[in-house]
């Protein structure tokens, strides 16, 4: 029962550097996304996606892109790194839009350096 | 717009205490509220919601949280903390209309338990 897997859990990346983080979930959920936690601030959305092949913006999505191409991946892809993209990096996965319950995965501990 | 205020990032208690985490939420329509819980180094766990039945909301472990339009508020409490409560809480809240599922969190608040 895997639930929301995330790889990798931690990762180093030099500035300007990129690299894609992993999310898949096997409860077929439509609805996926992506925050970012950083200390004092909560989550902040980055990107979501109510469905395969449909992503839109949140909050924070400056310096990111996502692809939706299946209903189980929902990778998020960091182009040019920079140091103000250390963070913790949740995706999280639900079954319906509206006041239902959100699964996260375990995290990814970014630092850019 | 929607925002999510939780006062005080750090709580501290004496196990059996009472437990007291407080949040105020900013909607200009009824929304889905949320607590979630998080251990050090892991994901996020509901802990529990309030999606417009029963204003006294039971989620697991024992806690519970009341939902207060007057005062927009919805405060989570646990008669009696243990030390596996000690862990990050993160109050949420969410707009129906959008359909979308997207969370606005609050800062959150660390709970310290004390022996």
């Amino acid at each position: 029962n895997a639930g929301v897997t995330q790889t990798p859990k931690f990762r180093i990346l030099k500035i300007g550097q990129s690299m894609t983080l992993q999310c898949a979930q096997d409860m077929n959920h439509n609805y996926m996304y992506w925050y970012r936690q950083d200390p004092g601030m909560g989550l902040k959305l980055i990107y979501y996606s109510v469905g395969a092949g449909i992503t839109d913006k949140g909050e924070v999505p400056n310096g990111y892109n996502v692809s939706r191409s299946t209903t189980e991946d929902f990778p998020l892809r960091l182009e040019l790194a920079a140091p103000s993209q250390t963070s913790v990096y949740f995706c999280a996965s639900s079954a319906e839009g509206w006041g239902t319950e959100a699964f996260f995965g375990q995290g990814t501990r970014l630092t850019v350096v | 717009a929607q925002s999510v205020t939780q006062l005080g990032s750090h709580v501290s208690v004496s196990e059996g205490a009472l437990v007291l985490l407080r949040c105020n939420y900013s909607s200009s329509v009824p929304p889905y509220l949320f607590w979630y819980v998080q251990y050090p180094n892991q994901g996020l766990q509901l802990l529990l919601k309030y999606t417009s039945a029963a204003t006294l909301v039971k989620g697991i472990n024992g806690f519970e949280a009341e939902f207060k339009k007057s005062e927009t508020s919805f405060h989570l409490t646990k008669p009696s903390a243990h030390m596996s409560d000690a862990a990050e809480y993160f109050c949420a809240v969410s707009a129906p209309q959008s359909n979308t599922g997207k969370l606005i969190f609050g800062q959150g608040t660390t709970l310290q338990v004390k022996p």
